[in-house]
This record gives structure tokens, C-alpha cells and sequence, in this order.
């Protein structure tokens, strides 16, 4: 079982509103509504910004929202803002006990 | 303040072997299931092993099946992760890492492992 495919890069001006996708199979992320969505800043550990597709932690803030339609995940941050700049990793829950989850490729996102 | 502290790692030759622990803080341990996740430099996240929260199942990624062993012990609140013959593409941060269904939240700090001669 693969990763899950992301894109390399998003950018966006502040104030913009970007969406990074995250494309599985009916095993994974099509399958189950444990999808969950990282920030990773460089040399810090990840941290969770959704979970179970549309879910934020306590202290996320709403400008981050999840969605999925059929075997594609989607992380949308609306009013970007320059500490938004970072890594992000989808990951998901599998059918399967090898890889029991599987992360994303990452997304680096630029803030213009 | 739940907390996750991982630790053990350090420069190991390759075919050596490593113990890495997660020693947990603030919420019911022997309540949760547990990951290891690792994350080679400058590469991105990968699953490598779970186990369940009485211990009794276990799984492996097929990149360290056979080679690493994962085990709790409930009563002092750690996870561990043997490692043995270990390789070059082994050099990650280890992070454990509970429940990742809901995201395991918060994610400890992470331990190095390097193999290298």
C-alpha cells in the first residue's frame, strides 16, 4: 500500500485561502473517516490540526477545516497567515494491518 | 498535561541494535493504543508499528517486520520498541504516538536514531 499522494507545494498570499488534497483508495481514506491532518514546522514534531475528516482540536484555529469526497481528502486554511508556513501531512486509517496507517507524501505551503 | 517523552536513541552501527521508550504522563495509559511513527531526514512521516492497549496485538510496517519488536508495560506507563539489525535506512526521529485514529495527539518530541559505521 502506497502513500497517500499530495502535492508538493501550495502557495498563497496572506488573507487567501489554499487547499491541499490527499488522494487514497477505497482501503484507506475512502473507506473509514479517520483522517487526520498535520503541521510540521521545521525540526519540531507534527501536530494535529484535524482528525476524523472534519474534526479540529481544541486551540486549532477555524481558519483550518477538513472535507472528504470518495478517496480524496482535502485541508483547506482560509486567511492564510505567514505562521501557516510550513509542512503538512494527511494520514489515514487502513483496511489493512500492514500498513495499519499510511501518512501522506507532505505539502510544503508558502506563504507569498 | 498529557505528555509523551520518547528516548534511547544514539549513533548505532549497522546490524546493531536499539531500545527506544515512550515514557507517558497524565492520562490512563493502559486505556490507549499506541504507535511508533518515524520520520527519516528530510522525508516524511511513515508508520512503523502498533499495539494494542492490553499488548495482546501487534502489528509492523513490512520495511521493519520481522526486525523490531514493540511491547508496553501498563504498570509504569511506557511503550517501547526493540530494535534489531538494524540499517542504514532505519536513521529517523522515532515518535510514539496514542490512538491515531483520532490524530494521537500531542505527538512527543521525537528520539534520533542514526545507523552508521
Amino acid at each position: 500500500q502506497s502513500a497517500l499522494t499530495q502535492p508538493a507545494s501550495v502557495s498563497g498570499s496572506p488573507g487567501q485561502s489554499i487547499t491541499i488534497s490527499c488522494t487514497g483508495t477505497s482501503s484507506d481514506v475512502g473507506g473509514y473517516n479517520y483522517v487526520s491532518w498535520y503541521q510540521q514546522h521545521p525540526g519540531k514534531a507534527p501536530k494535529l490540526m484535524i482528525y476524523e475528516v472534519t474534526n479540529r482540536p481544541s486551540g486549532v484555529p477555524d481558519r483550518f477545516s477538513g472535507s472528504k469526497s470518495g478517496n480524496t481528502a482535502s485541508l483547506t486554511i482560509s486567511g492564510l497567515q505567514a505562521e501557516d508556513e510550513a509542512d503538512y501531512y494527511c494520514s489515514s486509517y487502513t483496511s489493512s494491518s500492514t500498513p495499519l496507517y499510511v501518512f501522506g507524501t507532505g505539502t510544503k505551503v508558502t506563504v507569498l | 498535561e498529557v505528555q509523551l517523552v520518547e528516548s534511547g536513541g544514539g549513533l548505532v552501527q549497522p546490524g546493531g541494535s536499539l531500545r527506544l521508550s515512550c515514557a507517558a504522563s497524565a492520562f490512563t495509559f493502559s486505556s490507549y493504543e499506541m504507535n511508533w511513527v518515524r520520520q527519516a531526514p528530510g522525508k516524511g512521516l511513515e508508520w512503523a508499528s502498533y499495539i494494542s492497549s492490553s499488548g495482546s496485538t501487534k502489528y509492523y510496517a513490512d520495511s521493519v517486520e520481522g526486525r523490531f519488536t514493540i511491547s508496553r508495560d501498563n504498570a509504569k506507563n511506557s511503550l517501547y520498541l526493540q530494535m534489531k539489525s538494524l540499517r542504514a535506512e532505519d536513521t529517523a526521529v522515532y515518535y510514539c504516538a496514542r490512538d491515531l485514529k483520532v490524530g494521537g495527539t500531542p505527538w512527543g518530541q521525537g528520539t534520533m536514531v542514526t545507523v552508521s559505521s
